[in-house]
């Protein structure tokens, strides 16, 4: 059963760089058919797609987001990072990072971590 | 960008009663790339139906899927406690891109 971990620093100041990594146990990276994604849901909000990374490293970002947003992923660390630049109070919100499952026929999120809470304040 | 709205905001019901959410598209979506979630509070989303009317392992028969085109509902045929919680239908396009409704909550009568 593939399990996700999201870490990183909870509070962030304004015009900072927020900084979170998923590390992945019970399965691999590179399995295939997934998207490693990161969403995020600010407090009593809905939830709003970040981006998304294939093993092979391509990177597919929300275009509200993607000026601001690097997705990166380290196989050997069986882990994958979000870094968002120039946060803002708006940027509030629990980041979670979950597991695209895509194919010809069928795509959705089956795997999510537990979630964390990031806070944008001085 | 295609936009999910979501009806109603709010669904006030009892247990055992039948629940009807709404899931309508700004363009069409491939139903093979509709799925449904559920939040509790404190928790990730779960998936409950994907593909549009396929349900995920471990999810009860009285959730069940359906539509396609634009329009896309989720029914709870008979609820139970449990099921009272957020519920998000969420699409994925070419690009690719996502997104997401703004949530049905299901709360107890």
């Amino acid at each position: 059963q593939l399990q996700l971990q999201e870490s990183g620093s909870g509070l962030v100041k304004p015009s900072q760089t927020l900084s979170l990594t998923c590390v992945i146990s019970g399965g691999s990276i590179s399995t295939g058919g997934y998207l490693w994604t990161w969403i995020r849901q600010p407090p009593g909000k809905g939830l709003e797609w970040i981006g998304s990374i294939h093993h092979s490293e391509s990177t597919y970002y929300n275009p509200s987001l993607k000026s601001r947003v690097i997705i990166s992923v380290d196989r050997s660390k069986s882990q994958f990072s979000l870094k968002l630049t120039s946060v803002t109070a708006a940027d509030t919100a629990v980041y979670y990072c979950a597991t695209l499952y895509t194919s010809s026929w069928f795509a959705y999120f089956d795997n999510w971590g537990q979630g964390t809470l990031v806070t944008v304040s001085s | 960008e295609i936009v999910l709205t979501q009806s109603p905001g709010t669904l006030s019901l009892s247990p055992g009663e039948r629940a009807t959410l709404s899931c309508r598209a700004s363009q069409s979506v491939s139903s093979s790339y509709l799925a449904w979630y559920h939040q509790k509070p404190g928790q990730a989303p779960r998936l409950l139906i994907y593909g549009a009317s396929s349900r995920a392992t471990g999810i009860s028969d009285r959730f069940s899927g359906s539509g396609s085109g634009t329009d896309f509902t989720l029914t709870i045929s008979r609820l139970e406690p449990e099921d009272f919680a957020v519920y998000y239908c969420q699409q994925y396009g070419s690009s690719p891109a996502l997104t997401f409704g703004g949530g049905t909550k299901v709360e107890i009568k």
